[in-house]
């Protein structure tokens, strides 16, 4: 699985839009790009998933330039509760994986 | 339909004791894979299975185990508890092995060793 570098930390005020980007240089042909997010003591829930260009639900975006080497998972005018952890991992199909997650990016909004 | 279920919820065990946590997965799903979380190491991969059988494991020692039944309910087992040991296990299923596939979490057994 591509080894993936995200920032430890980001702050926001209630009502912007968030950009988090993660960088995934070695990212596989047949990888896709899945976004998590996490709130204290439970599981990551899945957000958003991606393989190029751009993809759109109702809670997020997710842009991912050509060359697939990094990807951006932005939230539109964000609220207290979408203060949490942010996790970007990258993988393909098939198994012998050890899916590995990194440090993810803790999002904290501000009233 | 129901989500993935992890069993006990809370856990206080005595260090040398040993462990049994329960994770059944959503409906169809044949791959779980079990994560130990603490606030220092984030999300540590343990091991996955798929179709009973073990495909992948973390660097974990040998005190860690797991398996999987033919309904692919899946348990993990701690023996010889320490201290280190307390943290969130959580277990995650997937129709399919892979990344790709996505993965739907459960709340997470809390594990206290003292």
């Amino acid at each position: 699985l591509a080894k993936t570098t995200q920032p430890i930390s980001m702050d926001s005020y209630e009502g912007q839009e968030v950009n988090i980007t993660c960088s995934h240089n070695n990212i596989a042909t047949n990888d896709y790009i899945t976004w998590y997010q996490q709130f204290p003591s439970q599981g990551p829930r899945f957000i958003i998933q991606g393989y190029k260009t751009k993809v759109t639900n109702e809670v997020a975006s997710l842009f991912i330039p050509a060359d697939r080497k990094s990807s951006t998972l932005s939230l539109p005018r964000v609220s207290l509760s979408d203060t949490a952890v942010y996790y970007c991992l990258v993988g393909g199909s098939g198994g012998y994986q050890k899916v590995t997650f990194g440090t993810g990016t803790k999002l904290q909004v501000i009233p | 339909k129901a989500g993935v279920t992890q069993t006990p919820r809370y856990l206080i065990k005595t260090r040398g004791q040993q462990v049994t946590l329960s994770c059944s997965p959503i409906s169809g799903h044949r791959s779980v894979s079990w994560y130990q979380q603490t606030p220092g190491q984030g999300l540590q991969f343990l091991f996955e299975y798929f179709s009973e059988t073990q495909r992948n494991k973390g660097n974990f020692p040998g005190r860690f185990s797991g398996r999987q039944f033919s309904n692919s309910r899946s348990e993990m087992n701690v023996s010889t508890l320490e201290l280190g040991d307390s943290a969130l296990y959580l277990c995650a299923s997937s129709a399919r092995q892979g990344a790709n596939y996505g993965y739907t979490f459960g709340s997470g057994t809390r594990l206290t060793v003292v």
